[in-house]
């Protein structure tokens, strides 16, 4: 079966610019997350989708991040302005079902610079 | 809150010798408990998972982990290491509604 698509897998931008990442997930996946990570530590989450609803957004910086997923397939997460800190990996994941220990499968991630 | 702790940010080996990565868990109720892969310029990939069933869990590549509530460990090991091992290997647990929280992480290098 196809993997995780994420694009673009690269991007530099000035701070103060704005970004946007596409994910689509494996398909019949009904959850989707987006984590964080940045150089030297673990993913982080920021925001998790059951179909097109929010289950969490707890620690997604609501300020500058978006994110959004129409008809519970596809996804986005946008980034406006940038600041330098959000220099990471942007990984996107998804899991067939939500609830305790169900198997997470990663896409290869976009890696932002922001100089 | 649930939270891992790695031991080891990095740790050495000779191919051919036993490999060892410590990971301790905190958790307040019975965790799932992973362990992913991440190789250079890949996505992360799954290892192997503890989900209450047995203590002793297999993996794939030969790795496996031991699930011990009485010293809240979760350590991964392998008995020989090969060298397309080298990776950096992360300690993962279900925080509740497949919330995960990921350790630093360990990186493992395996000198031929």
């Amino acid at each position: 079966e196809a993997g995780v698509a994420q694009s673009p897998r690269y991007k530099i931008i000035e701070k103060r610019q704005s970004v946007a990442f596409w994910c689509n997930p494996i398909s019949g996946h009904a959850t989707l997350y987006w984590y964080q990570q940045i150089l030297g530590q673990g993913p982080k989450l920021l925001i998790q989708f059951q179909n097109n609803g929010v289950v969490d957004d707890s620690q997604l910086p609501k300020d500058r991040f978006s994110a959004e997923r129409l008809k519970g397939v596809d996804s986005t997460l946008k980034i406006q302005p940038a600041k330098l800190e959000d220099s990471a990996v942007y990984l996107c994941a998804s899991s067939l079902v939500s609830g305790q220990g169900p198997e997470q499968y990663f896409g290869p991630g976009t890696r932002l610079t922001v100089t | 809150a649930q939270s891992v702790t790695q031991l080891d940010s990095h740790v050495s080996v000779s191919e051919g010798t036993p490999v060892l990565l410590r990971c301790n868990y905190s958790s307040s109720y019975s965790p799932s408990l992973f362990w992913y892969v991440q190789h250079p310029n890949k996505g992360l990939q799954l290892l192997l998972k503890y989900t209450s069933a047995a203590t002793l869990v297999k993996g794939i590549n030969g790795f496996e982990a031991e699930f011990k509530k009485s010293e809240t460990s979760f350590h991964l090991t392998k008995p020989s290491a090969h060298m397309s091992d080298a990776a950096e290997y992360f300690c993962v647990v279900d925080s509740g509604y497949s919330t995960l929280t990921f350790g630093k992480g360990t990186m493992l290098l395996v000198s031929p």
